[in-house]
This record gives C-alpha cells, sequence and structure tokens, in this order.
C-alpha cells in the first residue's frame, strides 16, 4: 500500500511565528508533490507544488522535497489567523495520493 | 475562469436508495477525477477518466458505484444502494491532462452525502 503520513496535529502556532508541517511517502516512484490548504467544510485548493529536491518559495510559503529521505515539507512564515486550516500533502506519479492532513491552529 | 462546478451540494438519503452527482470541470481540461473524502481523512481517489475513457478505477467499489463522462466533459458519478459508511464529502477535481507524471488538480466546492 503507498502510503503518505502526516501527523494529524493540531498544531498550534503563535501569529507571526513559522509554522513547520512534515510529510513522508512510501513510494519511490513518486515524483511529484503537491500541499493543499483546507479549510473546514471547504474543499482542498493549491497552494503549491514541488518537483525537484531542494526548497521552493512562494510568497510566505516554502516547500522542500528530499526524495533519497523520501519526506516532504511545508514551511509557513509569519502565520497569520487565516492560516488555521487543515493541510494536505499529496504525492506520487499518475496518481496522487494524500495524506490524511495536518490541522493547523494560528493562535492571536 | 470558471472553476470546477459540482451539484448538489448537500444530499441526504436513506440507506439502499440510489443517489448521483454531478460534475462541471474547468474548460478545457482533459483529465476528470471524482474523489471521496470522509471525514478526518484525506481524498481518496474512486476514479479517473481521460477524456471519456476510464484510466484508474482501481478503488471505485464497482458492485454499487460507477461513473460516466459519455462526451469528455460532464460527468457523474451514482451510488445504488447506498450504505451508512457511503457517508462522506465527494470531490470532482479536473486537470489539464498531460502524458506523463501528475498534474496539478483543481478541486470542486464537493457534495456532501449523509445516509441515513
Amino acid at each position: 500500500q503507498k502510503e503518505v503520513e502526516q501527523n494529524s496535529g493540531p498544531l498550534s502556532v503563535p501569529e507571526g511565528a513559522i509554522a513547520s508541517l512534515n510529510c513522508t511517502y512510501s513510494d519511490r516512484g513518486s515524483q511529484s508533490f503537491f500541499w493543499y490548504r483546507q479549510y473546514s467544510g471547504k474543499s482542498p485548493e493549491l497552494i503549491m507544488f514541488i518537483y525537484s529536491n531542494g526548497d521552493k518559495e512562494d510568497g510566505r510559503f516554502t516547500a522542500q522535497l528530499n526524495k533519497a529521505s523520501q519526506y516532504v515539507s511545508l514551511l509557513i512564515r509569519d502565520s497569520q489567523p487565516s492560516d488555521s486550516a487543515t493541510y494536505l500533502c499529496a504525492g506520487g506519479w499518475g496518481k496522487l495520493q494524500f495524506g490524511a492532513g495536518t490541522q493547523v491552529v494560528v493562535t492571536p | 475562469e470558471a472553476g470546477v462546478a459540482q451539484s448538489p451540494r448537500y444530499k441526504i438519503i436513506e440507506k439502499r436508495q440510489s443517489v448521483a452527482f454531478w460534475c462541471n470541470p474547468i474548460s478545457g481540461h482533459a483529465t476528470l477525477y471524482w474523489y471521496q473524502q470522509i471525514l478526518g481523512q484525506g481524498p481518496k481517489l474512486l476514479i479517473q477518466f481521460q477524456n471519456n475513457g476510464v484510466v484508474d478505477d482501481s478503488q471505485l467499489p464497482k458492485d454499487r458505484f460507477s461513473a460516466e463522462r459519455l462526451k469528455g466533459v460532464d460527468s457523474t458519478l451514482k451510488i445504488q444502494p447506498a450504505k451508512l459508511e457511503d457517508s462522506a464529502v465527494y470531490l470532482c477535481a479536473s486537470s489539464l491532462g498531460g502524458l506523463a507524471g501528475v498534474e496539478t488538480q483543481y478541486f470542486g466546492p464537493g457534495t456532501r452525502l449523509l445516509v441515513l
């Protein structure tokens, strides 16, 4: 069974701090990785994707991929209350496997 | 650009009844996906279409679930008969439909199904 694993949280982060989310995957054939944000009662919305080893930055978000260690991470800088949501990690090649998500709570 | 459209948004049925969901993908997107998301879990792929052909339906419970995309645009997902464990959000997503790898998928608002 090809799996994507995430800590369920909740991850409590003070406003303005950095939130660090981690994800591991079992399928070494996975080439593409995505981070989605899902507010309660809403559908997932794409934050960013990463294909290559290393870091990729987009605004306050940085994704990191280490294929040798089979992990993907997401950093959220200057966390805002509006960042409070569940963050889904997904990866695969031809078919996406989703993790169960990490709940992030940003406290004022 | 209009996003992925789904209807209905909510549905409550009794077990053993049938239900159908509709999805209209982003214009020009060749690939369409149906996911099931149970509360507290990540989305699970039920079926993937490339135009009007099925790419992957390995996790579709074929004894009760069916899906079609006859003209390569809209799609319907049907459950007949429904079971209590089918209570979930059914998400439709679409992507451009490239030749390889995994593409960015864009999700619709979902249909929340409650089976009583």
